[in-house]
């Protein structure tokens, strides 16, 4: 069964403090992709990565840093947080992408910045 | 500007009321769209898909059309149950490919009462 899994699920940070919220996917999928939810706000999409070593800007990508060291990992990184970056952090994996391929979501990552 | 309105907010129904929610978008071009389910604090979980004009697809209670001229969808849920209590996401893609933009509405919240 297709899954993602994301650490850690919750997480209270200090301002300026560094954050690493880690993904892990069992679908052999190449896409991997992070977003926020913002309660009353639609998901957006922070960076996303079709290859390992390699990462792309999403829609916004301040203040975050991305990471895949292999297919199966990519991580999110929160250099200097901010009490903005709170926020619900969510992975997710795809194949082939578009309508073709399904869209697996992990479990999310609640984060609290104080 | 939010370009995936979801309608209505959050709707509140009796257990084996059927129910529709109400998706309308202005995202160009619309490859395809798909329709979410949230439970509280986990990930999304994909209901279905649709990508042609006027598609229709049914997984099990729940139903869904498109329009692409009007640029709209419904989920229908019929003979609800409890567990069907979530928050459901519209989601319009505006790429056959996994490089294309996901483009999320806020959701409705669907509360389902003994």
């Amino acid at each position: 069964e297709a899954a993602v899994t994301q650490s850690p699920r919750s997480k209270v940070a200090v301002t300026g403090g560094k954050v690493t919220l880690s993904c892990h996917q069992t679908n052999n999928h190449d896409y991997m992709y992070w977003y926020r939810q913002d309660t009353g706000h639609g998901l957006r999409l922070i960076h996303y990565s079709y290859v390992a070593d390699s990462t792309e800007k999403g829609d916004i990508p301040d203040g975050y840093k991305a990471s895949r060291p292999s297919q199966e990992n990519f991580s999110l990184i929160l250099e200097l947080a901010s009490l903005s970056q709170t926020a619900v952090y969510f992975c997710a994996s795809s194949g082939l992408g578009g309508p073709g391929g399904q869209l697996y979501f992990g479990e999310g990552s609640k984060l609290t910045v104080l | 500007k939010t370009q995936v309105e979801q309608s209505p907010q959050s709707l509140v129904v009796r257990q084996g009321e059927n129910c529709v929610l109400q998706c309308n978008y202005s995202v160009t071009p619309d490859n395809h769209l798909r329709w979410f389910k949230q439970d509280t604090g986990k990930g999304l979980v994909s209901l279905t898909v649709l990508v042609h004009e006027n598609d229709k697809t049914s997984n099990g209670r729940y139903s869904a059309t498109l329009d692409k001229d009007a640029k709209h969808s419904t989920l229908h849920i019929t003979a609800t149950l409890l567990d069907d209590t979530a928050t459901y996401i519209c989601v319009v893609g505006d790429r056959g490919s996994a490089l294309g933009r996901l483009h999320f509405g806020a959701g409705t919240q669907l509360i389902v009462i003994p």
